[in-house]
């Protein structure tokens, strides 16, 4: 079956501009996730959708970074006045989010990546 | 708060060696912890998970045992083969944190 797909692949953009990285999850997950994952690091957390509604945006580093998921499926990633510090590999994952289960012991199934470079 | 703590790379070793990675963690509560593996070129996949203390995840001939007493998970496989050479995580459920991950490169 489809896997989770992200688009674009790349993108290359000049600071200052704005950019958005779509999400496509598994088909039925209701929990989605946005990592950011730079050189040599491991993937730290954005922030976590179950269904249409944010759950956790805790991981956004400021107020240029916006995400949406209208329709409880796919998602979008919104960067406004991107810098160059926000160069980096953006990481979506879904997971079933099994009602009362919580996500503590949910598997994740991550995406391809969108590499983000800001010139 | 919640972290994970990861040997670091890069580890390098024959084919058939015995492969550990460490990975120590810090949690309220008792979250699942997982091992994503990430092969060259290639998006982050699930390697083995244990959701309780005690609990032995295994896949690919890798082992991970989920250690309260020492809050470690560390990651075995008794024989690498080169096809193994990639970047290892280990983290922790729920948002999931990750360690910084370990680079294993298996030689012929």
């Amino acid at each position: 079956g489809a896997g989770v797909s992200q688009t674009p692949s790349n993108k290359v953009t000049e600071k200052g501009k704005y950019v958005e990285l779509r999400c496509d999850p598994i088909s039925g997950h209701t929990a989605l996730y946005w990592y950011r994952q730079s050189l040599g690091q491991g993937p730290e957390f954005l922030i976590y959708f179950q269904g249409t509604g944010a759950a956790d945006d805790s991981g956004l580093p400021n107020d240029r970074f916006f995400a949406v998921r209208p329709e409880g499926s796919v998602s979008t990633l919104k960067i406004q006045r991107t810098e160059r510090g926000d160069s980096a590999v953006y990481l979506c994952a879904s997971s079933p989010g099994l009602a009362g289960g919580g996500i503590l012991g949910e598997t994740q199934y991550f995406g391809p990546g969108t590499r983000l470079l800001v010139l | 708060g919640n972290s994970v703590t990861q040997m670091e790379g890069p580890v390098t070793l024959s084919e058939e060696a015995f492969l550990t990675i460490n990975c120590t963690y810090t949690a309220t509560g008792y979250p699942s912890l997982f091992w994503y593996v990430q092969y060259p070129g290639e998006g982050l996949q699930l390697l083995l998970k244990a959701t309780k203390a005690d609990d032995k995840g295994s896949n690919k001939g890798f082992e991970a045992t989920y250690r309260k007493e020492t809050t470690s998970f560390h990651l075995e496989k008794g024989s690498v083969q080169v096809s193994d050479s990639a970047v290892y995580f280990c983290a922790l459920g729920g948002k999931l944190i990750f360690g910084q991950g370990t680079e294993l490169s298996v030689k012929p």
